[in-house]
């Protein structure tokens, strides 16, 4: 079935250096690719989405492109603050029905 | 913008207990769903509702139910609360048009069951 792997965390950065989170996924079809964000105590926030291959997405600085040749939706930004220090997960809707398989998640602290 | 409530953002219950947890939406979205989320194993899914009344098993539904009687409101009930069910739950909603819509999530219920 559909599904996405995302790298591990924790991944630490110092303020305003460059970050990039790999997702990659399996999908029959092209299903809408998406990742969320959910800062420390709360629930999930939409980040970006992309709709179908070559799309890019973005959003409050982050992007991630939808490849079809490589499978692939990372999410870059050029340069972190510390209020980006959160878990990102990335996203896309399973085979049947209307659920989101989920990666695992990427802790992200960012360091003054 | 969209928005996803649950009850209570703490909650803790002992064993055996019969555990309610309430989510409710007000954009109007068909679809509601009940995640549950530990560290190492993210977002897995417990229950969801593409309309009142109606119902389908996620991956780890044993140990829990639901009801929809009303389209803003989807509620996980843990029939009998155990300690392994001690976690963070997540309620979401999204449109069911296009199937490729987004979901918005309410800010969680962390419990515990002691």
């Amino acid at each position: 079935g559909n599904s996405v792997t995302q790298m591990e965390g924790p991944v630490t950065l110092s303020e305003e250096a460059f970050l990039t989170i790999n997702c990659t996924y399996t999908a029959t079809g092209y299903p809408s690719l998406f990742w969320y964000v959910q800062y420390p105590g709360e629930g999930l926030q939409l980040l970006l989405k992309a709709t179908k291959a070559d799309d890019k997405g973005s959003n409050k600085g982050f992007e991630a492109t939808y490849r079809k040749e490589t499978t692939s939706f990372h999410l870059e930004k050029g340069s972190v603050q510390v209020s980006d220090s959160a878990v990102y997960f990335c996203a896309l809707r399973r085979n049947s029905g209307y659920a989101l398989n989920f990666g695992k998640g990427t802790s992200l602290l960012v360091t003054p | 913008d969209v928005k996803v409530t649950q009850s209570s953002r703490y909650l803790v219950k002992r064993t055996g207990e019969k555990v309610f947890l309430e989510c409710v939406q007000d954009m109007d979205h068909e679809n509601m769903f009940w995640y549950r989320q530990d560290p190492g194993l993210g977002l897995r899914l417990i229950y969801f509702s593409y309309d009142v009344k109606m119902k389908e098993k996620g991956d780890i539904p044993e140990g829990y139910s639901v009801s929809r009687e009303k389209k803003e409101r989807f509620s996980l009930i843990l029939e009998s609360a155990s300690t392994n069910q001690t976690s963070m739950y997540l309620c979401a909603s999204s449109l069911r048009q296009g199937k490729n819509q987004p979901q918005h999530f309410g800010d969680g219920t962390r419990l515990s069951i002691l």
